[in-house]
């Protein structure tokens, strides 16, 4: 079954407005990663947070985790027509050779 | 472009015929896993080699599915007797697992379509 479950579903913002998307998953976790796929086509990396940080930035991404609500944030600032594109977290199968488990995905919208 | 290819891109088939996709990793990768995703869904585990080794398959993966890596660098994805609830975008991952990074590459993906 899928790990985690992201919210909201989706999302719909105007360039230069803050997104924020939230994820919550099941068992305990080394770390969690999100990743961006655009209409359709193959995920991109974003960025990884380990079990023992609370926070981590890349650029106009912000990341949290909170293990003891076994949640984490993504949040976009001043965001983009470019960041329209769906989000997902993903943790490790705790068997299935690091195979990651994916949460069904944000979709975000960013109108000019 | 993460440097993991696949093909096709696209697929359109009919019910019944047999299909097969490729994935090309990134060349000193010595992990690399399938995955399917439905619309609206995260993508979802199918199979993993380390090398050429099929480790791992979830039940995802049922009989008509079969998965190669012949020389542990490009990997096949059959699926034999296709059906509608085939019809997914198939996408392909490799890491390098000994250098101690999580991160994944995936492939553009192969849609699928079964009419």
């Amino acid at each position: 079954s899928q790990q985690g479950e992201e919210d909201p579903q989706a999302l719909s913002i105007q360039e230069g407005e803050n997104a924020t998307m939230n994820c919550s998953y099941k068992t305990s976790i080394n770390n969690l990663q999100w990743y961006r796929q655009n209409s359709g086509r193959g995920l991109v990396h974003l960025i990884l947070i380990r079990s023992n940080e609370r926070e981590k930035h890349s650029g106009r991404l912000r990341v949290t985790l909170d293990t003891s609500k076994k949640s984490s944030s993504l949040l976009i600032t001043a965001s983009r027509a470019a960041d329209t594109a769906s989000y997902f977290c993903a943790t490790h199968f705790s068997n299935s050779g690091y195979a990651l488990n994916f949460g069904k995905g944000t979709s975000l919208l960013v109108t000019p | 472009d993460t440097g993991v290819s696949q093909d096709p891109r696209h697929k359109i088939t009919k019910r019944g015929q047999n299909v097969t996709f490729r994935c090309d990793p990134i060349s000193e990768h010595n992990r690399l896993y399938w995955y399917r995703q439905t619309l609206g869904q995260g993508p979802e585990f199918l199979t993993y080699f380390q090398n050429e080794a099929q480790l791992e398959k979830s039940r995802l993966l049922s009989d008509r599915f079969s998965a190669e890596r012949p020389k542990g660098s490009f990997s096949t994805l059959e699926i034999q007797r296709t059906e509608q609830g085939d019809s997914a975008m198939y996408l392909c991952a490799s890491i390098h697992r000994d250098r101690g990074t999580d991160t994944q590459y995936f492939g553009p993906g192969t849609r699928l379509t079964v009419l």
